[in-house]
C-alpha cells in the first residue's frame, strides 16, 4: 500500500516562503499526478495544484502566481512552495495522489498523506 | 473559481438514509461527469468514496451511492451507521481545467 508523508516547518513567518515535502514510499512517483490540497483550521478543502506524470503543472487560479509544485523522481518526493505567505495560508497541507482511477486531473484523489499543519505567524 | 455549494449539516438516525447535495453550475457539475465525493473523519485525511458521479473505489461500502441531475450532484448514504458520522466533500472538474471542492457537509448520526 502506497504511503505518503508530508514534512516541513510547522511555523513560517509572514511574507516568507512555505516549503513542504511529500515523501512517497512503496510506489514510484513517476506514473501519477501529484496534488497539494489544504484545509484551514475548521474550514473546507482547497485544491492548490498538481504536477502531471509528464511534468506539466496546473494550479488553482487564485494562487497561481505564488504556488509551485515539483516532483523529484530520484528521491520519490513531491514538493510544494508557496511564496509571500500571510495568516490566510495557515492550514493543514495534504499531498494526494491521482492514480488515474478515472481521467487524470479531474479531482479523484485516491491516496492522501496524513497532512501537516503550517502556521503563518511572526 | 467558486466553491460548490453544500449544506453545512445534515443528520439522521441509525438505519435511515440521508442525501447530501452539491450544487454547481454549467461550468462544472452541469457539464462534466467528473464528480467525486470524500469522507473525512476528525483529524484524518479525506477518503475517496465516489468518483465519476456514481462509481465506488474498491473497498467502499455499497451503502454509499452518488447521482447527478443538471447542475447538482448528490451523495446518498443508506443504512446509516455511527461510523458514517464525518464531514463530506464533493468535487467537480471545471471549465478552468481544474477541480473545485464543495464547502463540506457535517453528517451527524443521532
Amino acid at each position: 500500500q502506497v504511503h505518503l508523508q508530508e514534512s516541513g516547518p510547522g511555523l513560517v513567518k509572514p511574507s516568507e516562503t512555505l516549503s513542504l515535502i511529500c515523501s512517497v514510499s512503496r510506489a514510484p512517483v513517476s506514473p501519477y499526478f501529484w496534488n497539494w490540497i489544504r484545509q484551514p483550521p475548521g474550514k473546507g478543502l482547497e485544491w492548490l495544484g498538481y504536477m502531471s506524470n509528464r511534468g506539466s503543472t496546473n494550479y488553482n487560479p487564485s494562487l497561481k502566481s505564488r504556488v509551485a509544485i515539483s516532483v523529484d523522481a530520484s528521491n520519490n518526493q513531491v514538493s510544494l512552495k508557496l511564496t509571500s505567505v500571510t495568516a490566510a495560508d495557515t492550514a493543514v497541507y495534504f499531498c494526494a495522489r491521482d492514480s488515474g482511477i478515472t481521467v487524470f486531473g479531474v479531482g479523484a484523489f485516491d491516496y492522501w498523506g496524513q497532512g501537516i499543519l503550517v502556521t503563518v505567524s511572526s | 473559481q467558486s466553491a460548490l455549494t453544500q449544506p453545512a449539516s445534515v443528520s439522521g438516525s441509525p438505519g435511515q438514509s440521508i442525501t447530501i447535495s452539491c450544487a454547481g453550475t454549467n461550468s462544472d457539475i452541469g457539464t462534466y461527469i467528473f464528480v467525486s465525493w470524500y469522507q473525512q473523519h476528525p483529524g484524518k485525511a479525506p477518503k475517496l468514496i465516489i468518483f465519476d458521479v456514481s462509481h465506488r473505489p474498491s473497498g467502499v461500502s455499497d451503502r454509499f451511492s452518488g447521482s447527478k441531475s443538471g447542475n447538482t450532484a448528490s451523495l446518498t448514504i443508506s443504512g446509516l451507521q455511527a461510523e458514517d458520522e464525518a464531514d463530506y466533500y464533493c468535487t467537480s472538474y471545471t471549465n478552468n481545467n481544474t477541480p473545485v471542492f464543495g464547502g463540506g457537509t457535517r453528517l451527524t448520526v443521532l
